[in-house]
């Protein structure tokens, strides 16, 4: 069985200040995406990762695929109040079926103003 | 009009009762999800369509029962549910297999 792990569970910061959130597993993954989820919404896809070592800017956000393609980071830099929300990293196994993604349980970001 | 249409957003329903959940999506993708998201969980796959056709079903008690009567309408039956089975339930599609997945907004079920 194929986990994620997200860290950490919760991140509550002042505007303004920088901050990362990791994803890890001990499997190695084809690719990983990551969303984010508003209250009362469904998860929005922020960015798909696909080679090891990758490294894509989305404004203020820099997410990067780690080089044996098991883990990920997301760093925001200079966050604002619309940042907050509830970061889900995805991964899609190499060997298992295409249309099964496992997700890690999130983590919950507030940024204060 | 939003992308991928979930209703009821909300329902509360008794044990014994019957309901269906509603999605629909008008972005002319061939793929359609349904997940569960509890509360310190990962998000769970339930079944997926293909073509209207089922290509996943992951062990989920028969009280579920999800119909595809074309590619863009999803519904999940619900019977009998269990107080346990109270989440939020999100509907997706895709273009295809490894494709992105787009979400629809959810529907909260509270089962008392």
């Amino acid at each position: 069985t194929q986990l994620l792990e997200q860290s950490p569970q919760f991140l509550s910061i002042q505007e303004g200040e920088n901050l990362t959130v990791y994803c890890n597993s001990s499997s190695v993954f084809s690719s990983l995406q990551w969303y984010r989820q508003e209250p009362g919404e469904g998860p929005v896809l922020l960015v798909t990762v696909v080679t090891g070592g990758e490294v894509k800017k989305l404004k203020r956000l820099t997410f990067q695929f780690g080089d044996a393609r098991k883990d990920s980071s997301l760093h925001i830099t200079a966050a604002q109040p619309g940042d907050t929300g509830l970061y889900l990293c995805a991964g899609r196994g190499s060997g298992a079926g295409s249309y099964q993604l496992t997700f890690g349980k999130g983590t919950k970001l507030s940024v204060i103003p | 009009e939003t992308g991928v249409t979930q209703t009821p957003r909300h329902l509360v329903m008794g044990m014994t009762n019957k309901k269906s959940l509603k999605c629909e999506q008008h972005l002319g993708h061939n793929a359609m999800y349904w997940y569960k998201q509890s509360a310190k969980k990962p998000l769970e796959l339930m079944f997926v369509y293909s073509l209207e056709e089922r290509v996943e079903n992951n062990s989920v008690p028969s009280r579920f029962s999800p119909e595809c009567p074309n590619s863009s309408h999803l519904f999940l039956h619900l019977h009998t549910l269990q107080p346990e089975d109270s989440a939020l339930y999100l509907c997706a599609s895709s273009q295809g297999e490894g494709s992105p997945l787009h979400f629809g907004n959810g529907t909260r079920l509270t089962v008392t």
